[in-house]
Parts: structure tokens; C-alpha cells; sequence
């Protein structure tokens, strides 16, 4: 069975330090990868999303970046965090073959930049 | 108008009740309807998907579209205190409700 793993769960970082969070996903391949950030009380942004290693898409212009080197590995990263970064992180993936289009989430994880 | 729309709740009902949640949407090509539960300090849980209009039944979830009025909605039965969760439509990736908090008093 398929399943993700996304860590750590839990961070608090000062501002102005570097960030990498990390992303697994298991028996898949190829799988459409994406990163979330959900603050308090609002719905989930899309942070980034890949199809295959290597490509990246950004849908929101800001102080983080993504990269994916191997098939079902996927890394947020930040080489200076903002207080704005704060929030819940979530990694998610989905099947390209699969008709649904569901996303599968991780169980996330909480930054706190202070 | 944003592209997705959902009432942010809270929703507070007694146990038992018929629970109805609701997203509008404007973007006439969406085709996949998803709903999700996320418990607190937890990931998104897909609940249902539809495609296309109409309703959809697992248990005592119903999912329903009417593409014509560009709505959606959930209606859960005889809610239990464990459906209390923040629950969130979706459409695609990039298009997700800002969710609604359910509250099932005992």
C-alpha cells in the first residue's frame, strides 16, 4: 500500500535560519508531488507542485523553494525564514493514472519562525 | 469572487442531527469534487469525491453537485461526536475551500 511520510512534525526556527522539510512517498512511482501551507484558519495554499524529478512548479511567489531528486522525494526549503513563514506544512501526492485526482496528504508538519 | 467559496463555520449541532456543509464554486470546468476531514493538528483526509454532477452515498456521508448552480455539499446522518473535524472541499489542486469546523455535541 501506498503511504507518506513528512517530517519533522513539529519545528521552531529563528528567523533569518535556513528550513528543509522533507516528503516520502511509498509504493508509488511516478507520483505528482505537492507542498501546502495551511495558516490558522484558512484553507490549504498551494505552495509547489511536481511531475516528475526535478520539475518544479511554483504557484506562489514567495521566500520558500522546492526541489525533488529522486521519484518520491520532495523538500521545502528556505534559506532565510520570515515570521510570515509560519504555519502547517503538508506534503501531498496523487497518481497520474489514477482518474480521481485525490490527494493524499501526510500528517504535516507545524513551523513556528520566531 | 474567489474561486472557491466555503462557509467557515463553526457548526454546532447535538448528536444525531443531519449535518449539511456547502461550497460554492465559479470555475464552470471543474469536474472532480472532493471532500476532505482534517482532525486538529492532522493532514487532510479524503471523506468522498464526485465527478461530474449528482450524488454519491457511502455510509452515512452524502456527497452532492449541481454543476448547474456551480454547488456543492456534504450531508452527513446521525453525526457522532468523533465527526467533529474541520471538513474542506475541494476541486484540483490549487483549489481547496477554506474549510468548515464541525462541532457534534454529545
Amino acid at each position: 500500500s501506498q503511504t507518506i511520510h513528512q517530517w519533522p512534525a513539529t519545528l521552531v526556527q529563528p528567523v533569518g535560519s535556513p528550513l528543509s522539510l522533507e516528503c516520502t512517498v511509498e509504493g508509488t512511482s511516478n507520483p505528482n508531488l505537492y507542498w501546502y501551507r495551511q495558516a490558522a484558519g484558512r484553507g490549504l495554499q498551494l505552495l509547489f507542485y511536481s511531475v516528475g524529478i526535478g520539475q518544479i512548479s511554483s504557484e506562489v511567489p514567495q521566500n520558500l523553494s522546492a526541489s525533488r531528486p529522486q521519484d518520491r522525494q520532495f523538500i521545502l526549503s528556505s534559506k532565510k525564514l520570515l515570521l510570515s513563514d509560519s504555519g502547517f506544512y503538508l506534503c501531498a501526492w496523487n497518481s497520474r493514472q489514477q482518474e480521481t485526482m485525490s490527494y493524499t496528504f501526510g500528517s504535516g508538519t507545524r513551523l513556528t519562525v520566531v | 469572487q474567489k474561486e472557491v467559496e466555503q462557509d467557515p463555520g463553526p457548526l454546532s449541532v447535538p448528536e444525531g442531527a443531519i449535518v449539511s456543509l456547502n461550497c460554492t464554486y465559479s470555475n464552470s470546468a471543474f469536474q472532480y469534487f472532493m471532500w476532505y476531514r482534517q482532525y486538529s493538528r492532522k493532514g487532510p483526509e479524503l471523506l468522498m469525491y464526485t465527478y461530474s454532477s449528482g450524488n454519491k452515498e457511502d455510509g452515512r456521508f452524502t456527497a452532492q453537485v449541481d454543476k448547474s448552480s456551480k454547488y456543492i455539499s456534504l450531508f452527513i446522518r446521525d453525526s457522532q461526536p468523533s465527526d467533529s473535524a474541520t471538513y474542506l472541499c475541494a476541486m484540483s489542486a490549487a483549489y481547496f475551500g477554506s474549510g468548515t469546523k464541525l462541532n457534534v455535541k454529545p
